[in-house]
């Protein structure tokens, strides 16, 4: 099993460009998250999902979108990139349910110039 | 707000020695913890869960204690090697599928 993978590992983007991340499990979870990582503000949730078709809001979703059209895949959107979302994007699963533990990809990092 | 605090500072230690890693929270009643380690350039992976009604949790070089009452866990690394240089970071539940993550603190074990 593959577990969680990331596609693509690294890109640089110009202000104002849009680009799609890409996050596939292979373990049949019903959750998923994605994640922005900041030097010294921890992992913050920006959107997931816990179930194929449907979204929700994390804690700071304002500038991202995501979909989930197949359990097994989550993608996050770009529609037009400032420099604030330069940041490293981890993407993650679980089962779901109480006390479930997340399974985390490796991450892509993101450089918008 | 909830707020978690793990120490920013890096934590030096020499190999053989036990790591005490701390993580404090306010503004919240979690009904677990749990704790990650990250390497450098890779995802979290899942270490340990800790339940509120649990005092101590143990997994090889391992432990885990929970003070609901201090609001603070300590992680122990016993018998520490290089190989256990990373950063740790705790999680507390925010809601039945989202948890919170501390900004971790980096551990160095040199020979």
């Amino acid at each position: 099993n593959a577990g969680v993978t990331q596609t693509p590992k690294f890109r640089v983007l110009k202000t104002g460009q849009s680009m799609t991340l890409l996050c596939a499990q292979d373990m049949n979870h019903e959750y998923m998250y994605w994640y922005r990582q900041d030097p010294g503000m921890g992992l913050r949730l920006i959107h997931y999902s816990v179930g194929e078709g449907t979204t929700a809001k994390g804690e700071v979703p304002d500038g991202y979108n995501v979909s989930r059209l197949k359990k097994q895949n989550f993608l996050l959107g770009l529609e037009s990139a400032a420099p604030s979302q330069t940041s490293v994007y981890f993407c993650a699963s679980s089962q779901g349910g109480t006390e479930e533990t997340q399974y985390f990809g490796p991450g892509t990092r993101l450089l918008v110039l | 707000s909830q707020k978690i605090e793990q120490n920013s500072e890096a934590l030096n230690i020499q190999e053989g020695k036990t790591a005490t890693l701390t993580c404090n929270y306010t503004n919240y009643s979690p009904a677990y913890l749990q704790w990650y380690r990250q390497d450098p350039g890779r995802g979290p992976v899942f270490l340990l869960l800790i339940r509120e009604n649990e005092k101590e949790k143990r997994k090889e070089r391992l432990k885990v204690t929970f003070d609901t009452t201090l609001k603070q866990s300590l992680f122990h690394i016993t018998a520490s090697q290089p190989a256990d240089s990373a950063t740790y970071l705790c999680a507390l539940d925010r809601s039945t599928d989202k948890l919170i993550f501390g900004t971790g603190t980096r551990l160095q074990v040199f020979p």
